[in-house]
């Protein structure tokens, strides 16, 4: 199974902040890397796929890049809410795997 | 426009079976994967299952192989989890999702709003 990792597990910022969460892969997986949002009691919503692309609907100040083993998500100035876990996943192989989640709290 | 809306979810014994159900709408489900993503209580996202938009192929993870089967019927747009043996490490949230790209495994797109499964005496 291929292994994700993400850093920080949680992350306490300020509104206007730029945030950056890392995700590493345990193999390359090339582009097949999303990210999802998921606010408490919600279900996740996808935010960015393919590594860089903005799913539609979702605001600009998202962001992603990355390719092979090593991806970063960026809000480029957080609003208040923005308050959620992040989640990265792959879907180059079965299982499908998650990252472990990033806490943001402001 | 799309909606996942999971039902069949409750309190179970362990060794008990359950069925959860997916009812979809607002696009063409028989051109789509399915997966089920479950997320225990304050834990993260484990994903479960997918089945293929046909149905011909199924996937498990090793944690409900043997114990889970997916289906899915087309002409009611309705995919089906049914979980047999349950033990206490199966409760969680499990959600219902389709996959992004038609006639293509994919990224999750949308998400149902999940339904609660707990295992317990």
């Amino acid at each position: 199974d291929i292994q994700m990792t993400q850093s920080p597990s949680s992350l306490s910022a300020s509104v206007g902040d730029r945030v950056t969460i890392a995700c590493q892969a345990s193999q390359d997986i090339s582009i097949y890397l999303n990210w999802y949002q998921q606010k408490p009691g919600k279900a996740p919503k996808l935010l960015i796929y393919d590594a860089s692309n903005l799913e539609t609907g979702v605001p600009s100040r998202f962001s992603g890049s990355g390719s092979g083993t090593d991806f970063t998500f960026t809000i480029i100035s957080l609003q208040p809410e923005d308050i959620a876990t992040y989640y990265c996943q792959q879907y180059d192989n079965l299982p499908l795997t998650f990252g472990q989640g990033t806490r943001l709290e402001i | 426009q799309v909606q996942l809306v999971e039902s069949g979810g409750g309190v179970v014994q362990p060794g008990r079976s359950l069925r959860l159900s997916c009812a979809a709408s607002g696009f063409t489900f028989s051109s789509y994967g399915m997966d089920w993503v479950r997320q225990a209580p304050g834990r993260g996202l484990e994903w479960v299952a997918v089945i293929w938009y046909d149905g011909s192929k199924k996937y498990f993870s090793d944690s409900v192989k043997g114990r889970f089967s997916i289906s899915r019927d087309n002409s009611r747009n309705t995919v089906y989890l049914q979980m047999n043996s349950l033990r206490a490490e199966d409760t969680a949230v499990y959600y219902c999702a389709r996959e992004g790209v038609p006639g293509s495994r994919s990224w999750i797109q949308q998400w149902g709003q999940g339904t609660l499964v707990t295992v317990s005496s």
